[in-house]
């Protein structure tokens, strides 16, 4: 079964510091990578979106990129209580369906 | 504004009974998708549709139905066969298959059994 696989957390960090998340997923074929910032009781929003080897830069966030490695993270810099969510990895495998399979999850708390 | 729009915001299903969801876009995308999230889960893929009157079960597709009968709206019908109903439900939408740009989803319907 293709899985993509996320730390449930919490992952807490000091205002101002760098949040690093992380996903891997097992489908070696896999083609588009997104996150996802999900706040309590409300839907996903995109943030980033990756497609090749290496790092994408979209202000405080940069998304990384392993093929080889099968491994996908998100990194926020100086980050801020507003940055408080559920980060969802959604990959899209080359299994013959075009959707997307997300993570569990990685949930980010960011004190003051 | 372009966007989707998922109604109810909440919706209460007595045992035994069926009920509809709503996902109307206006973003003018093909593809369109329901999924289902429950506490601590990540998103798991009912059913979605790539062109007007055709749809494709996802991974938990049982007890569930949809129509796509217009390129706008693609309701879901949860059934009185799906025994465990209780969920968040999100609708999404995208521009292209293969989803090469991510999904645009809907505010969700917060589905409860009473």
């Amino acid at each position: 079964q293709k899985e993509v696989e996320q730390n449930s957390g919490p992952l807490s960090v000091p205002e101002g510091a760098i949040a690093s998340l992380n996903c891997t997923y097992s489908d070696r074929g896999s083609q588009s990578f997104f996150w996802y910032r999900q706040y309590s009781g409300k839907s996903p929003e995109l943030i980033m979106s990756i497609y090749s080897n290496g790092d994408k830069e979209d202000g405080r966030f940069t998304a990384q990129l392993n093929k080889a490695s099968q491994y996908v993270s998100l990194l926020i810099r100086d980050s801020q209580p507003s940055d408080s969510a559920t980060y969802l990895c959604a990959v899209l495998m080359n299994s013959g369906y075009s959707t997307l399979t997300f993570g569990k999850g990685t949930m980010l708390l960011v004190s003051p | 504004d372009g966007g989707i729009t998922q109604s109810p915001k909440y919706l209460f299903r007595k045992e035994g009974q069926n009920v509809t969801l709503s996902c109307e876009q206006n973003l003018n995308h093909d593809a369109m998708y329901w999924y289902r999230q429950d506490p601590g889960q990540g998103l798991r893929l009912i059913y979605y549709s790539q062109i007007v009157n055709d749809f494709q079960k996802g991974d938990i597709a049982e007890g569930y139905s949809v129509s796509r009968e217009k390129k706008e709206s693609f309701p879901l019908t949860v059934t009185s066969a799906q025994k465990n109903p209780t969920a968040f439900y999100l609708c999404a939408s995208s521009t292209q298959v293969p989803v090469s740009y991510g999904y645009t989803f809907g505010s969700g319907t917060r589905l409860t059994v009473v």
